[in-house]
């Protein structure tokens, strides 16, 4: 098994210019998220979802659009990219249920916007 | 909402001492985990230790240890005989419990520890 994994693993983009993080994971969780990581900040989740057809926002989604098609994926849009979005992104993943705790990171995305 | 705190912004410690990162946190739930997480350099998050609220005892794995004081909401966590391979930053994590499974994680601000030799 894969685990959780994420493209690009770096990315520099250009004020305005919009792109696409992905999120794919073989380890049929239901529960997936988004969280983007800042210094001093720690980790602050941006949207999740908690299945296919169904997302919510998180604590900082503003800039960011989510989509749940499938079980595997959950790509994460920047549609006009800011320099306040340079940061590393983090996609989680975990079983949708009240027992489950462990989240399932991916290795990140590093992004830089200029 | 929940807030979590981590008042030590860096730590030091040698090789084989023990050193103890700590962790507040706000909230008025009752059913939660906490979590240290650990991220060296290569920047992967790993699950270090969780704690149930319920449960009364501290755990355990390994080197790692937390004290958990419920009524003081303070997670700290305990590295004995630390290595090298422990040099990375630490995040203290809340989550609360809710029937509908739904919950996210609140992360504090972390703490990064160097191990010297």
């Amino acid at each position: 098994n894969a685990g959780v994994t994420q493209t690009p693993k770096f990315q520099v983009l250009k004020t305005g210019q919009s792109m696409t993080l992905q999120c794919a994971q073989d380890m049929n969780h239901e529960y997936m998220s988004w969280y983007r990581q800042d210094p001093g900040m720690g980790l602050r989740l941006i949207h999740y979802s908690v299945g296919a057809g169904i997302t919510d926002q998180g604590e900082v989604p503003n800039g960011y659009n989510v989509s749940r098609s499938t079980t595997e994926d959950f790509p994460l849009r920047l549609l006009s990219a800011a320099p306040s979005q340079t940061s590393v992104y983090f996609c989680a993943t975990r079983v949708f249920s009240v027992k489950a705790y462990e989240q399932y990171f991916g290795p990140g995305t590093r992004l830089t916007v200029t | 909402a929940q807030t979590v705190t981590q008042s030590q912004p860096e730590m030091s410690v040698q090789e084989a001492e023990t050193v103890t990162l700590s962790c507040t946190y706000d909230t008025s739930e009752n059913n939660y985990y906490l979590f240290w997480y650990k991220q060296p350099p290569s920047r992967q998050m790993i699950l270090v230790i969780r704690q149930e609220a319920y449960k009364q005892q501290n755990a355990t794995e390994n080197r790692f240890s937390v004290n958990f004081q419920k009524a003081a909401k303070s997670f700290s966590l305990k590295i004995s005989d630390s290595q090298l391979g422990d040099t990375a930053m630490y995040f203290c994590a809340f989550m609360k419990q809710s029937q509908g499974g739904s919950e996210k994680l609140v992360f504090g601000k972390g703490t990064k520890l160097t191990v010297n030799p």
